[in-house]
C-alpha cells in the first residue's frame, strides 16, 4: 500500500458543477497538506496548503484536512472547463534530513465539460 | 523570474544509450529535487539536494541513474545505459527551504519527456 492513496479517475463533470477529490493517506506523522494543479504537458503548481487540520478556502476552492480519518478532500464549487487538470495532493512531516519533503498521489484527472 | 528550466523538453533516444538531462533552478532556492512521473506510479521522488549536497538519493532506481549539482544554479541526471522501462517524464523542482518551513512549497519546471526505444 502507497502512503497516498488517490484515485486516478477520469472525473468528468458538467460546468457549474461541485468538484470533490479525495486523498488517503496512512503515516500520521504527516502535517502539512498540500494540493497541486497539473495541466497537460507542464508541471506541477501549488494550488493550496494547509497545516493539520481543519479548512482552508480560496475563492472557488476549499480544502479540509480531516487528520483523525486520515483523509484530505479539495472542493471546487461552480467548476469551468480552465479547471480541466491533473490535480494531486501531497503531504510532508516530519522533517527528513532536515528537510520536509512532500510525498506526492499519483493525481486524479478533472474533466469539466462546457 | 524564469522559473525552474529543465532541457532538453523532449529525448528520444535508443536503448543503451546515454541521457542527460539538465535543470537550473530559481535563484536563490538553496533546495533541488528530481522526480519522475509515470502513469502506473505517479510522482516519485529520484533524489533531493540541499545546498548543492545530495541529502536522499534513496529513490534513485539503480545504478544506472546519477545526478549532480556541482553549484547553487545548476544540476543533472544521467541516465546510462538507458533502457525502455525508463520512458517518463523528469520533472526538477526547487524550493527555498529555510528549514522551519514545513510546507516546504515546491516551483516545478516544465519536465523532460523522455521516450527511449
Amino acid at each position: 500500500q502507497k502512503e497516498v492513496e488517490q484515485d486516478p479517475g477520469p472525473l468528468s463533470v458538467p460546468e457549474g458543477a461541485i468538484v470533490s477529490l479525495n486523498c488517503t493517506y496512512s503515516n500520521s506523522a504527516f502535517q502539512y497538506f498540500m494540493w497541486y494543479r497539473q495541466y497537460s504537458r507542464k508541471g506541477p503548481e501549488l494550488l493550496m496548503y494547509t497545516y493539520s487540520s481543519g479548512n482552508k478556502e480560496d475563492g472557488r476552492f476549499t480544502a479540509q484536512v480531516d487528520k483523525s480519518s486520515k483523509y484530505i478532500s479539495l472542493f471546487i464549487r461552480d467548476s469551468q472547463p480552465s479547471d480541466s487538470a491533473t490535480y494531486l495532493c501531497a503531504m510532508s512531516g516530519p522533517p527528513s534530513g532536515g528537510s520536509y519533503i512532500p510525498t506526492f498521489g499519483r493525481g486524479t484527472s478533472l474533466i469539466v465539460h462546457p | 523570474d524564469a522559473g525552474v528550466i529543465q532541457s532538453p523538453r523532449h529525448e528520444v533516444t535508443e536503448m543503451g544509450q546515454e541521457v542527460t538531462l539538465r535543470c537550473k533552478p530559481i535563484s536563490g532556492h538553496n533546495s533541488l529535487f528530481w522526480y519522475r512521473q509515470t502513469m502506473m506510479r505517479g510522482l516519485e521522488l529520484l533524489i533531493y539536494f540541499n545546498n548543492n549536497v545530495p541529502i536522499d538519493d534513496s529513490g534513485m532506481p539503480e545504478d544506472r541513474f546519477s545526478a549532480k549539482m556541482p553549484n547553487a544554479s545548476f544540476s543533472t541526471l544521467k541516465i546510462q545505459p538507458s533502457e525502455p522501462r525508463d520512458s517518463a517524464v523528469y520533472f526538477c523542482a526547487s524550493t527555498p527551504d529555510r528549514g522551519g518551513s514545513g510546507a516546504n512549497v515546491l516551483t516545478f519546471g516544465a519536465g523532460s519527456r523522455l521516450t527511449v526505444l
